[in-house]
């Protein structure tokens, strides 16, 4: 059973513009939400995470919304540019020797067009 | 790649015969993960170690076992590869008291 519901697949937006992909959980005892972002033939590398205490967190370009009562959590990526063209994945755990054992969302290939 | 080496890059083997895939790390660091990675699944926990010769199952261990022997590799067997276990595996470390995973560029396995 998918324990991170990921939204949308895939995702086309023009330079400059706004990209949201959304997250919902099932498992109240994750404490990390992390995304993803992930390029043709590379791993995975960490992009921005936040924990349940804080409903934001900023980091550039890329925010994270958390609704701790909906069990929901987005990123959202101001001002995307074509080097944003990626495919990205959320993701949760719960906390201390867990940290590693991420449940990932299905992932949400972005396309960002010049 | 954050010190993580995965070998081979690439593997094309047929059902039935055994694979070992292996992830080496030059950070010393005490957690290290295998995850396949899927279309339409995301990445899935294989087996994850929390030092040398501590392992445990993560989501999807049925086929699979692991061995680590020494701090800086860590071992992926297929005893008798099928064709549902071809996929994209990440290797990927984490530091105690830390929670950001650093992932290896992948293995891709066919398994025909």
């Amino acid at each position: 059973q998918q324990q991170v519901k990921q939204s949308p697949q895939s995702l086309i937006v023009q330079k400059g513009g706004i990209s949201i992909i959304n997250c919902a959980y099932e498992n109240t005892a994750f404490d990390y939400f992390p995304w993803y972002q992930q390029f043709p033939g590379k791993g995975p590398a960490l992009l921005i995470a936040i924990r349940p205490d804080v409903s934001e967190k900023k980091e550039g370009r890329f925010t994270i919304s958390f609704n701790k009562s909906a069990k929901q959590f987005s990123l959202h990526i101001m001002d995307s540019q074509p080097g944003d063209s990626a495919t990205y994945f959320c993701a949760a755990s719960a906390g201390g020797t867990s940290y590693g054992k991420l449940t990932f969302g299905q992932g949400t290939i972005l396309t960002v067009h010049p | 790649d954050a010190g993580i080496t995965q070998s081979p890059r690439h593997k094309v083997t047929e059902t039935g015969t055994p694979v070992t895939l292996r992830c080496h790390q030059t950070e010393n660091h005490r957690y290290m993960y295998w995850y396949r990675q899927d279309p339409g699944h995301g990445l899935r926990l294989i087996h994850y170690s929390y030092g040398v010769k501590d392992t445990d199952k993560g989501e999807v261990s049925d086929g699979y076992s692991v061995s680590r022997s020494k701090t800086e590799d860590f071992l992926l067997t297929l005893e008798s590869a099928t064709s549902s276990q071809t996929s994209v595996y990440f290797c990927a470390i984490r530091e105690q008291g830390f929670e950001k995973l650093f992932f290896g560029s992948g293995t891709q396995l066919s398994v025909l």
